[in-house]
């Protein structure tokens, strides 16, 4: 069954504290694995894709990198407009995406 | 101008209403989707559609239909409401060769 899940549920840093959030899966066929940032009341907003295992990109304090099992979102030096709930999504084989529940990232100044 | 629009953006119906969620596109893309999330379930896939003619159901088609009525309008309907079908809606496009999914700002809908 495909499956995407994603961990801390929430998390609280203070500003400038680094941390990565992780994101594990099982899917038949991988596509792609995406990142998307979700604010309070708004649609989910487009980070990163990545294809391969050993891939990375790169967005200012954002960093992700993904192996054959898992994905990491690494925020480097946050501050309090990273707050936001993260959300990872794989594209299945067939076309369909799956998403995980997120994590809810809160930066304390 | 937002490139993904929805209509309305909030709404309350009564159980057994037919109502109908609206979407609107000025990006050009081919594909479109609908996606509901709950709290605690994440967003999940109730139909897309990669052109007018091809429409394929989700992970939870259940109690939805949807009609697209061109490349750049796609609805979802939900033909008898129940409390259950309470949830935030969001409508998606994305590019063909990209797979990057473009999202509305949502619809909240309350079923009584």
């Amino acid at each position: 069954e495909d499956q995407v899940t994603q961990s801390p549920e929430a998390l609280r840093l203070q500003e400038g504290e680094s941390s990565s959030l992780n994101c594990s899966y099982t899917v038949s066929g991988l596509r792609g694995l995406f990142w998307y940032r979700q604010d309070p009341g708004k649609g989910p907003e487009f980070l990163f894709t990545l294809y391969s295992a050993g891939e990375e990109k790169e967005k200012e304090r954002l960093k992700a990198t993904l192996t054959k099992k898992e994905s990491f979102l690494h925020i480097t030096a946050p501050k309090p407009e990273d707050s936001a709930t993260y959300l990872c999504a794989v594209q299945a084989r067939g076309n369909q995406f799956y998403f995980g529940t997120g994590t809810s990232l809160t930066v304390i100044p | 101008d937002a490139d993904v629009t929805q209509t309305p953006r909030n709404r309350i119906t009564k159980t057994g209403k037919r109502i109908m969620l609206e979407c609107s596109q000025t990006k050009g893309h081919d594909r479109m989707y609908w996606y509901r999330q709950d709290p605690g379930l994440g967003l999940r896939l109730i139909y897309y559609s990669f052109d007018v003619k091809d429409i394929n159901k989700g992970e939870i088609s259940d109690g939805y239909s949807v009609s697209r009525q061109a490349q750049a309008k796609f609805s979802l309907s939900l033909e008898s409401a129940i409390p259950n079908q309470t949830a935030l809606y969001f409508c998606a496009t994305s590019d063909l060769s990209l797979e990057t999914q473009y999202f509305g700002p949502g619809t909240r809908l309350l079923v009584l």
